[in-house]
């Protein structure tokens, strides 16, 4: 049974730092991985989708990568604004649904 | 349509009523996936869709949640009976064929009084 596990479970840092979030995933065989952001009250957006057969994925100053072999993906974002806190979730698709870590509650201080 | 749309958005009952939650999934998005976020908690996967047929049902919580997908489009989360516990954000997603990625909706809050 696939389970992912998302660490820290709430991060708050200062505007301008770059900060990486880490999901980590027990099955390998894992076919996607797919970042969300949730604002509070609201439904999931899609950030990144890294499939199979990719090692990362990069939009604007979003960075995620995943490493199959050791269970693990990684979500950078550089140059950190106030508006990028949120709920940061990731999610690995295997057996035709995606399985969510319990995500990462971030906050930008101005 | 543009996007997953969901409806209604927001749905207060009183216990013991039945409620329908509707899905709208993104056209040509032939699999389709119901899911549910408690106060708090991580989303829990109820039940997923290809075409009209749902070969997984595994995360419906109990008997008294159904569902159903028409045409190959558009889909029902029946909740009959409903009680406290089932208040929760039920959100609706829609892909293409494995590989592509999930849309999700913008959720029905659901409140049980």
């Amino acid at each position: 049974k696939q389970e992912v596990t998302q660490i820290p479970a709430a991060l708050s840092v200062p505007e301008g730092e770059n900060l990486v979030l880490n999901c980590s995933f027990t099955d390998s065989a894992i076919y996607n991985l797919q970042w969300f952001r949730q604002d509070p009250g609201k439904g999931l957006t899609s950030l990144l989708l890294i499939q199979s057969s990719q090692r990362e994925q990069t939009s604007g100053r979003l960075n995620a990568s995943l490493d199959k072999s050791s269970g693990r993906s990684t979500l950078y974002i550089a140059a950190s604004q106030p508006g990028d806190s949120a709920t940061y979730l990731c999610a690995g698709e295997g057996a035709q649904k995606l399985v969510f870590g319990q995500g990462t509650r971030l906050t930008i201080n101005p | 349509g543009a996007g997953v749309s969901q409806s209604p958005s927001n749905k207060v009952t009183e216990k013991g009523k039945d409620v329908e939650l509707r899905c709208d999934p993104i056209s040509g998005h032939t699999a389709l996936y119901w899911y549910r976020q408690s106060l708090g908690q991580g989303l829990e996967f109820l039940i997923y869709f290809q075409g009209n047929s749902a070969p997984d049902k595994s995360g419906l919580p109990s008997d008294r949640f159904s569902a159903e997908r028409t045409g190959g489009s558009v889909s029902t989360l029946t909740i009959q009976r409903t009680q406290q516990e089932d208040s929760a954000v039920y959100l609706c997603a829609s892909s293409l064929p494995q590989g592509y990625g999930y849309t999700f909706g913008s959720g029905t809050r659901l409140t049980v009084v």
